[in-house]
């Protein structure tokens, strides 16, 4: 299993842009997380969804879209991006019924 | 509000100095407390889940242990290779299937040789 991957590793945006982050996962986890981890702030929930056609909002979803169409994918939209969106970024997943997160590598995002 | 609090921020040890790393949380209806090793530039890797008081899980030299209102990750002998930030999260019960994880802002181990 390449358990949950996340492209790309590194994108720099101007102000304004739009991107869209991608996450996959091979484990047929029901639910999936997206984070930001920004210095001494800790990671902070975005969005999450606990099944294919399924999402919800988090602590910071503001400037931020997600769908799940697939149980295996959870892309992360940014419509017009601003500086304060520059952060590190996670993708998650686990099982329903437990409590146990798997991440991914993180994608460094750059918004100048 | 939940809360998560670890300390201390930073910790410097020297190889095969045990010590603890401490985990405060304020959580309605607890569902679990996670402990993840996150090293730099890559995404946190998890070590342990821990569902009730008094519960201990151990893995090679780190063994982590909760209480009603705190958490603990002890470092037995550290090596080198032990360096890394450790966080903590806690998920409550929420209203929601999901329910809500709240991280604390980590643990910054540095172990010297």
């Amino acid at each position: 299993n390449a358990g949950v991957t996340q492209t790309p590793k590194f994108q720099v945006l101007k102000t304004g842009q739009s991107m869209t982050l991608q996450c996959a996962q091979d484990m047929n986890h029901e639910y999936m997380s997206w984070y930001r981890q920004d210095p001494g702030m800790g990671l902070r929930l975005i969005h999450y969804s606990v099944g294919a056609g399924i999402t919800d909002q988090g602590e910071v979803p503001n400037g931020y879209n997600v769908s799940r169409s697939t149980t295996e994918d959870f892309p992360l939209r940014l419509l017009s991006a601003a500086p304060s969106q520059t952060s590190v970024y996670f993708c998650a997943s686990r099982l329903a019924g437990q409590e146990t997160q798997y991440f991914g590598p993180g994608t460094r995002l750059l918004v100048l | 509000e939940d809360q998560v609090t670890q300390s201390p921020e930073a910790l410097r040890l020297q190889e095969g100095e045990s010590s603890s790393l401490n985990c405060s949380y304020t959580v309605s209806g607890l569902r679990g407390l996670f402990w993840y090793r996150q090293d730099p530039g890559k995404g946190p890797e998890f070590l342990f889940t821990l569902y009730s008081a008094g519960e201990e899980k151990e893995k090679e030299r780190l063994k982590a242990t909760l209480t009603k209102k705190e958490s603990f990750l002890h470092i037995t002998a550290p090596k080198p290779e032990d360096s890394a930030t450790y966080l903590c999260a806690a998920a409550n019960a929420g209203g929601t299937s999901y329910g809500k994880l709240t991280f604390g802002q980590g643990t910054i181990l540095t172990v010297h040789p």
